[in-house]
Parts: C-alpha cells; sequence; structure tokens
C-alpha cells in the first residue's frame, strides 16, 4: 500500500528553536511534495512545495528532499508561537497523471513562549 | 486571483437525513476538484475527485456521493447521513500546477 508516514509527535520546542518535521514516503515514482499547514479548526494551507532533490527556502522555512532516500522534510527555524500548527505531509504518490495527492496524518507541532 | 468558496461552515443533522454540500471555484477554468472528510483526530482521507463536468472517481466506497455540474462547481451529496459521516469535510482544488488549495472547510455533525 503506497504510504505516507509522518513522526507522530506531539513535537515541543522553545521559541527561537528550530522544529524539523519529517516524512517518508512508499513510492520511489513520486515527483511532486507538500507541507501544509493546519491551525485548529481550519483548513490546511500550503507552506512548501518541492520537486527537486537539495533543500527549498522560504523564509524561515526550509524543506530538504532526498529521492533515494525517500525522504522529505520541513525545518522551521526561529520558530515562534504563531508556527504552533499541525503539520501536514503530502505526496503526489506515483507522480505522472496521478492527480491525487496522499496526505501523512501530521504531526502536531507546539512552540512555547 | 483565484478563490474557493465552500459552504456552508457548519452543519448540524440528525441521522437519517440527506446532504448536500456546494463548492465552487473562480478565476479558473478546468480545475481538477477533489472532496476530503478529516475526522476528529485524524488524517485527510480523498472521498472523490474530478478531472472535468460529469467525470467523477470515488476513492471509498461509502454512504456519500459527488456530481460535479459545472465546470467549477463540486457537489457532495447524501441520501441518508450516518452517525460516522461526521467529520470536517474539505473541498480543493489545482490547475495548471498539482498544488491542491483548499475551501474553508465544512464541519459536519451528525447526531
Amino acid at each position: 500500500q503506497k504510504e505516507v508516514e509522518q513522526n507522530s509527535g506531539p513535537l515541543s520546542v522553545p521559541e527561537g528553536a528550530i522544529a524539523s518535521l519529517n516524512c517518508t514516503y512508499s513510492d520511489r515514482g513520486s515527483q511532486s511534495f507538500f507541507w501544509y499547514r493546519q491551525y485548529s479548526g481550519k483548513s490546511p494551507e500550503l507552506i512548501m512545495s518541492i520537486y527537486s532533490n537539495g533543500d527549498k527556502e522560504d523564509g524561515r522555512f526550509t524543506a530538504q528532499l532526498n529521492k533515494a532516500s525517500q525522504y522529505v522534510s520541513l525545518l522551521i527555524r526561529d520558530s515562534q508561537p504563531s508556527d504552533s500548527a499541525t503539520y501536514l505531509c503530502a505526496v503526489n504518490i506515483g507522480g505522472g497523471s496521478n492527480y491525487k495527492l496522499t496526505f501523512g496524518k501530521g504531526t502536531l507541532l507546539t512552540v512555547n513562549p | 486571483s483565484q478563490t474557493i468558496h465552500q459552504w456552508p461552515a457548519t452543519l448540524v443533522q440528525p441521522v437519517g437525513s440527506p446532504l448536500s454540500l456546494e463548492c465552487t471555484v473562480e478565476g479558473t477554468s478546468n480545475p481538477n476538484l477533489y472532496w476530503y472528510r478529516q475526522a476528529a483526530g485524524r488524517g485527510l482521507q480523498l472521498l472523490f475527485y474530478s478531472v472535468g463536468i460529469g467525470q467523477i472517481s470515488s476513492e471509498v466506497p461509502q454512504n456519500l456521493s459527488a456530481s460535479r455540474p459545472q465546470d467549477r462547481q463540486f457537489i457532495l451529496s447524501s441520501k441518508k447521513l450516518l452517525l460516522s459521516d461526521s467529520g470536517f469535510y474539505l473541498c480543493a482544488w489545482t490547475g495548471l500546477s498539482d498544488i491542491q488549495y483548499f475551501g474553508a472547510g465544512t464541519r459536519l455533525s451528525v447526531l
């Protein structure tokens, strides 16, 4: 079964620290990878997309992709209390003309002031 | 710019009653459309997706159905709700890229 697994959490970090969120996926053919943030009671919002091996940085967020290890991660630098949310990893399992994303169950992050 | 509208925001329905949730997208044409359900404390479950008018793919056999009567309109329905249908229902769309953008969601409580 094609799956996306995230570290179960919850993850708690102090304000200003680096939060590291991890995700593994089962299908080597996957081509597109996404991180969404979901505040309690709200819908998911896209933080990062990444398609190639390596790092992609956007402000305090860095996504890292290693297709050989089937691993994608999200680093949040200088974590703020407003970063407290559930982070969802999503993968276009199978890639190509597959129109669907498979989501992990999410990791709850709490940033303590 | 593109926007996605989903309503109602909250809904309380008795067991056995019908359901109709609507989602519309503005500012784009021929989007791929998706319905997800998120049960309390659980991940996103893909229910249906559509790549065009009248084209519906079902991911999970259950008490729900979906229709796409117009290019930018996606409807989720049920003839008789079950307690297990409670959850947070999310509509999403993709355009030329495969990034999915979500509506605000409908929180459904079946009592």
